[in-house]
């Protein structure tokens, strides 16, 4: 069964400060997808990694994939309050499904 | 554009009722799947579809059923609805990537509550 371990799972952090997200699974997978979700809304897609070493970015967020050590690392660089949100990481399985991890609530304070 | 709906959004029910939750998309995606929200415990898979009339149980598919008779709609039916399947849904589609990323969109979500 495979098993996707986020953590931290709460994040309380001070705006212009940087922090990582990280996700760990217990399979072989080569596809791990970051979502993210407001309260009380549906989950937006952030990134999708591919094969080892895919980083991908967008703003203040850094997205990296190492398939060998079964990681992602999700970067946060100087926060700002709107990225106050829940960030969840998926694995990919045979035939698109997707484990999701519990989340990580992650609250950026002024 | 295209979308992913779901209906109702917020549902109120008794135990031991028969409940349907509908989702529908308009990308003509193959694949849909349904998910439940708890805390503590992320997403989790119910039932998954690859196409019409393909069906499939996910991690926790007991006391859930889904049938697919077109592209656009996979409705979830809660047999006998019981107290801990209080939750949120969520929908979702992908178009079955043959090698490529196979991203999943998630429509807006349905809050069921059973008393």
């Amino acid at each position: 069964e495979l098993k996707v371990e986020q953590n931290p799972l709460f994040l309380s952090m001070q705006e212009g400060k940087n922090y990582t997200i990280y996700c760990n699974y217990s399979t072989t997978s080569d596809r791990l997808y970051w979502y993210r979700q407001d309260p009380g809304k549906s989950l937006e897609s952030l990134f999708v990694l591919l094969s080892n070493g895919a980083v991908k970015q967008e703003g203040r967020l850094m997205a990296s994939l190492d398939t060998k050590a079964r990681l992602s690392t999700l970067h946060i660089t100087a926060a700002v309050h709107d990225l106050s949100a829940t960030y969840f990481c998926a694995v990919e399985t045979s035939g698109s499904r997707l484990t999701f991890g519990e989340g990580t609530q992650l609250t950026v304070n002024p | 554009d295209a979308e992913i709906t779901q209906s109702p959004r917020h549902k109120i029910t008794e135990t031991g009722r028969q409940v349907t939750l509908a989702c529908h998309q308009t990308w003509n995606h193959n694949n849909m799947f349904w998910y439940r929200q708890d805390l503590g415990h992320g997403l989790r898979l119910i039932h998954y579809s690859y196409g019409v009339h393909d069906t499939n149980k996910g991690e926790v598919s007991d006391g859930y059923s889904v049938s697919r008779s077109n592209t656009e709609d996979l409705p979830l039916t809660l047999e006998s609805a019981a107290s801990s399947q209080t939750s949120v849904y969520f929908c979702a589609s992908s178009e079955f990537g043959q090698g490529a990323a196979d991203t999943q969109y998630f429509g807006p979500g349905t809050r069921l509550t059973v008393l």
